[in-house]
């Protein structure tokens, strides 16, 4: 069965700082991936979107990064972090190939810039 | 560009009664999926509608998608006090099967 992890669960970080967040699924095989934001109380927002590696296609522009460097592994980084980067990051993967099929959500990473 | 808009944003809800979260878009949509979110969890999908005026139904949970297919319901009945989260609707936005997810409807039930 697939799974999908994300790590770490919490962090707090200073402003300023480096930010690297990992997602890996486990149990398919180039999958879409997936990196969204959700503030408190709000909706989902997409930041990047990979069908495959090194293919990264960036929804909004901001201070983050995002890379594909093996099949199932996505990573969010950010060279210096702002206020404004505390969210609750989240990572999924769909099936590849064009649109359609459900997303599923790895567990998240609750980011507090300080 | 497409825009969805859910209503109500909260929900305040008595344990056994129904209640009915809608979602609208300013568009015609391809299909729609419908995610829970739990308090301090992640969304979890639900379900998908695809077809003008499709109805699909999970136990107490009936998913409806409208005739023209600009707008989506979610109706739960007899609700308990394990419906409590946020309800999401998912436009898909392209080809590619990106979403555009609704700000949700956070539902509080009571005993």
């Amino acid at each position: 069965s697939q799974t999908i992890h994300q790590w770490p669960a919490t962090l707090v970080q200073p402003v300023g700082s480096p930010l690297s967040l990992e997602c890996t699924v486990e149990g398919t095989s180039n999958p879409n991936l997936y990196w969204y934001r959700q503030a408190a109380g709000r909706g989902l927002q997409l930041l990047f979107y990979s069908v495959g590696i090194g293919q990264i296609s960036s929804e909004v522009p901001q201070n983050l990064s995002a890379s594909r460097p093996q099949d199932r592994q996505f990573i969010l980084s950010s060279k210096k972090l702002l206020l404004s980067d505390s969210s609750f990051y989240l990572c999924a993967w769909s099936l590849a190939g064009q649109g359609g099929d459900e997303q599923f959500f790895g567990p998240g990473t609750r980011l507090t810039v300080l | 560009g497409q825009q969805v808009m859910q209503i109500p944003q909260y929900q305040h809800v008595q344990e056994g009664e129904d209640f009915t979260t809608y979602c609208n878009s300013s568009t015609t949509l391809s299909n729609i999926q419908w995610y829970k979110q739990r308090p301090g969890g992640h969304p979890v999908f639900l379900i998908q509608l695809v077809k003008s005026g499709e109805v699909k139904k999970q136990k107490r949970l009936t998913f409806q998608f409208g005739e023209a297919k600009k707008n989506s319901s979610l109706h739960i009945t007899a609700t308990q006090t394990t419906d409590v989260g946020t309800y999401f609707c998912a436009p898909e936005k392209d080809s590619w099967g990106k979403l555009q997810f609704g700000a949700g409807t956070q539902v509080v039930v009571t005993p």
